[in-house]
């Protein structure tokens, strides 16, 4: 099993300033033959279910705002908030799915 | 796209409890399915995942010999068979729509989640 691992578990960021989120995995998730990061982020509002917000590592889905950016490849990858706004407070989760399809353990991002 | 679970409640220690997650809004049968748990108060936890035919099955180790996925293409229907529940099974359990075909992909849409208690 591929494990991910994300830091930090928490973060408080300014609004207007900018959020980054680490997420690393215990091998490459970087398949060869088409040089494409199998690597998803999410975001999970309280009582909400999650909300994809990047695949391919640093692909948006269809009307995510562009203040968030993934970035990264093979097994450390980021996701960047470039400006916090107030409805980005949320837990964030990596994925991998270059096999089962396992989660890091979230971060839980709060405005300072 | 609309999920929606059902089939939630409190059970016993090593009763059953079957899950239906109702799908529309998509062409049901050329996706592949999942299930995903989150204990109160913890991360995300992938529990299953069924290819757009049911040819293929995967689990979490956690599950293997208790739960078992199915689908049922004729109603756009999603299930989870949960056996011999344990108390480190609570948890709400969604159901999340692959967003293109295959067997590993993101999830795309999820549903709200139904809440599954195990408890004597």
């Amino acid at each position: 099993d591929i494990v991910m691992t994300q830091s930090p578990d928490s973060l408080a960021v300014s609004l207007g300033e900018r959020a980054t989120i680490n997420c690393k995995s215990s091998q490459s998730v970087l398949y060869r033959s088409n040089n494409k990061n199998y690597l998803a982020w999410y975001q999970q509002k309280p009582g909400q279910p999650p909300k994809l917000l990047i695949y391919w590592a640093s692909t948006r889905e269809s009307g995510v705002p562009d203040r968030f950016s993934g970035s990264g490849s093979g097994t450390d990858f980021t996701l960047t908030i470039s400006s916090l706004q107030a409805e980005d407070v949320a837990v964030y989760y990596c994925q991998q799915y270059y096999s089962t399809p396992f989660f890091g353990q979230g971060t839980k991002l709060e405005i300072k | 796209v609309q999920l929606v679970e059902s089939g939630g409640g409190v059970v016993q220690p090593g009763r059953s409890l079957r899950l239906s997650c109702a799908a529309s809004g998509f062409t049901f049968s050329t996706y592949g399915m999942y299930w995903v748990r989150q204990a109160p108060g913890k991360g995300l936890e992938w529990v299953a995942v069924i290819s757009y035919d049911g040819s293929k099955k995967y689990y979490v180790d956690s599950v293997k010999g208790r739960f078992t996925i199915s689908r049922d293409n004729s109603k756009n229907t999603l299930y989870l068979q949960m056996n011999s529940l344990r108390a480190e099974d609570r948890a709400v359990y969604y159901c999340a729509k692959g967003h293109w075909q295959g067997d590993y992909v993101p999830f795309d849409y999820w549903g709200q989640g139904t809440l599954v208690t195990v408890s004597s």
